[in-house]
């Protein structure tokens, strides 16, 4: 069954503190993980896409890892800020690239 | 580049009347477009798929009849509730990409429905 797991499902933190939020999936065959982050009311914005061959990958402040051996994926969050506070979702492509499998997300409050 | 347009961004409507939200693709073409509903603090949820030109694909237990979705156009899909309730009051996003370039799948902002 092809699952995506995400881990802690929240997580609290204090600014300027680092964070590691993980991604686990099951799907298979794999072409693609991309993580969002949703701030509250809003779409899911993209911050980063990995294709197998891949295994990290930046967009400022975040950075992702991935595994394709293990299934695993994590993004790291360098130096938080207020404006990190969202829900953070792990996106998984199939080989059939019309479906797409969503893990429930991180929520991550940053506080001061 | 990649960016969706939806529209309206919130909506109040009354029992019983429909509404329509749009999706539309501003600089690409968007063979495929995704519609999704979000309760508070849970994940989106795949209500259909939808691909130029013809029928949308209803993921099970999404009425096809209430939720109606057109994809008349490369850059817009729209999706109508029908006969609204109280219990349709959600968040509803969609999401387009463009054909085989996984690079090309974007979300829209999202739209807040409140049936009251």
């Amino acid at each position: 069954k092809n699952q995506v797991e995400q881990s802690p499902q929240s997580l609290i933190i204090l600014e300027g503190k680092n964070c590691t939020l993980q991604c686990n999936y099951t799907v298979s065959p794999f072409s693609n993980l991309r993580w969002y982050k949703q701030d509250t009311g809003r779409g899911p914005v993209s911050l980063t896409i990995m294709t197998f061959s891949e295994n990290t990958k930046s967009n400022g402040r975040y950075t992702a890892t991935l595994d394709a051996d293990t299934k695993q994926s994590s993004l790291h969050i360098t130096a938080s800020q207020l404006s990190d506070s969202a829900s953070y979702i792990c996106v998984v492509s199939g080989y059939n690239f019309n479906k797409f499998y969503f893990g429930s997300g991180t929520k991550l409050n940053v506080k001061p | 580049g990649a960016v969706v347009s939806q529209h309206p961004s919130r909506v109040i409507c009354k029992s019983g009347t429909s509404v329509k939200i749009e999706c539309r693709s501003l600089d690409f073409q968007a063979t495929t477009m995704f519609w999704y509903r979000q309760f508070p603090k849970q994940s989106l949820m795949l209500m259909a798929t939808s691909n130029e030109g013809s029928k949308a694909t209803y993921e099970q237990g999404v009425e096809k009849d209430k939720f109606l979705i057109n994809h008349a156009s490369l850059t817009l899909s729209t999706l109508t509730v029908t006969s609204a309730h109280p219990e349709d009051s959600s968040f509803y996003i969609c999401s387009a990409v463009a054909g085989a370039n996984f690079y090309g799948y974007t979300f829209g902002s999202g739209t807040r429905l409140t049936v009251v």
